[in-house]
């Protein structure tokens, strides 16, 4: 079936830094790619998204990139800070589907 | 303003019981969804609906049953509780398969 592959599962970095989080799709009909951030005993909140017909977009620190090609969407937070630690989970979905398939999550510490 | 409200939000259950986990949404969406979260497994999805007397499976169904009586409510049954069903249940809500759903704020259910 359709799976998302997220790695890593846990991603430590220094406050200021940048931090990546990489997906990959196997459903090449798959049009939308949303990120979700869920913070500890909380539930999950979209973050950010992307659709097939961008390969970029931007807002408030974080980036989404699409290679539609590799099949692979990816997400940085630039300019971390504590408060971006939690859980972050991608996405895919396609338009014709009815719901979306989620990676297995990414827990990132920021520590100072 | 958008609303899923899970009820309850903690439960103890005995193994063989019968357990019914509520949902309700405010949102008229048509979509609404049950999912499970488990370290290391993300959000794997149980039951889904398109709407107000439709059930589907997701991806992992087997030991669960879903209602879906009117577009506002969507339950999740479980006939007979077993100790592997312990994990946080989410109730989401949303317009169609490519628009990020709106989540509860999820039940813990313990199995003992």
């Amino acid at each position: 079936g359709e799976q998302v592959e997220q790695l890593p599962s846990i991603l430590r970095v220094q406050e200021g830094s940048s931090a990546s989080i990489n997906c990959t799709y196997e459903n090449s009909a798959s049009n939308y790619f949303p990120w979700y951030k869920q913070e500890p005993g909380e539930n999950p909140k979209l973050i950010i998204d992307i659709r097939s017909n961008m390969e970029r977009k931007q807002t408030q620190g974080l980036i989404v990139l699409l290679d539609k090609k590799a099949k692979r969407f990816s997400l940085h937070i630039t300019d971390t800070q504590p408060g971006d630690s939690a859980m972050y989970f991608c996405a895919a979905s396609e338009n014709s589907g009815t719901y979306q398939r989620f990676g297995t999550g990414t827990k990132l510490q920021v520590v100072p | 303003e958008a609303a899923v409200t899970q009820s309850p939000r903690n439960k103890v259950a005995v193994t063989g019981g019968k357990v019914t986990l509520s949902c309700n949404q405010t949102n008229n969406h048509n979509n609404m969804y049950w999912y499970r979260q488990d370290t290391g497994h993300g959000l794997r999805l149980i039951h889904y609906s398109y709407g107000a007397g439709s059930t589907e499976k997701g991806d992992i169904p087997d030991g669960y049953k879903a209602s879906r009586p009117s577009q506002e409510n969507f339950s999740l049954i479980l006939e007979l509780a077993t100790p592997s069903q312990t994990s946080v249940y989410f109730c989401a809500s949303g317009d169609r398969g490519n628009q990020a759903p709106l989540f509860g704020e999820g039940t813990r259910l313990s199995v003992l």
